[in-house]
């Protein structure tokens, strides 16, 4: 079975700090990988995603997650932090019920940007 | 540009009334999800449905039912509400086809129960 685990609910950097949210991951067969960030008050909104293409995925906003299959994780980073990067943040990978596709998601991890 | 749109931002009710979260996408997915997100749980799976009138309980049903009566449209009912289920519910929507089952979320509903 499927499942996600975030390291940390809540982060704290200043501004202009890395950013690094920690994602592993369990999957019985190839895992799809996927960041989505909730602003306050709003939905989800992806970020970037993994489909095997490449280990290194850029997504929006500045931020990128590297997919590395022996440490089972896939972490997200951003070189410098804004303060308009303080939201909350999901990792998810590709699951199933019965026979529908469906989404694992972490519990999430909330960033917090100090000025 | 993708769309997935729920009827109210914000919602106040009372317990005991039955209350109706819709939630309509413009993307002609199959699959349809109603989730609610709690402080510390993350997003739980309460229904999803893979086609018109079809549903299945996801992780946290008790409580609520849904209906799909046309492919873009989703609802979720509170047949009698209550205060434990004030929180943020969030419908979603995928393509059945893709082999990723990326989900698209709409805006989110608050909903207080007093």
């Amino acid at each position: 079975a499927q499942s996600v685990t975030q390291l940390g609910s809540h982060v704290s950097v200043s501004e202009g700090a890395l950013v690094l949210l920690r994602c592993n991951y369990s999957s019985s067969v190839p895992p799809y990988l996927f960041w989505y960030v909730q602003y306050p008050n709003q939905g989800l909104q992806l970020l970037l995603k993994y489909t095997s293409a490449a280990t290194l995925v850029k997504g929006i906003n500045g931020f990128e997650a590297e997919f590395k299959k022996s440490e089972t994780s896939f972490h997200l980073t951003k070189p410098s932090a804004h303060m308009s990067d303080a939201a909350e943040y999901f990792c998810a990978v590709n699951g199933w019920r019965g026979s529908q596709g469906n989404l694992i998601f972490g519990k999430g991890t909330k960033l917090s940007v100090k000025p | 540009d993708v769309k997935v749109t729920q009827s109210s931002r914000y919602l106040v009710k009372r317990t005991g009334e039955k209350v109706f979260l819709e939630c309509v996408q413009d993307m002609d997915h199959e699959n349809m999800f109603w989730y609610r997100q709690d402080p510390g749980l993350g997003l739980r799976l309460i229904y999803f449905s893979y086609d018109v009138k079809m549903k299945e309980k996801g992780d946290i049903p008790e409580g609520y039912s849904v209906s799909r009566e046309k492919k873009e449209r989703f609802s979720l009912i509170l047949e009698s509400a209550s205060t434990n289920q004030t929180s943020m519910y969030l419908c979603a929507s995928s393509f059945q086809g893709s082999i990723y089952n990326e989900q698209f979320f709409g805006p989110g509903t608050r909903l207080t129960v007093l």
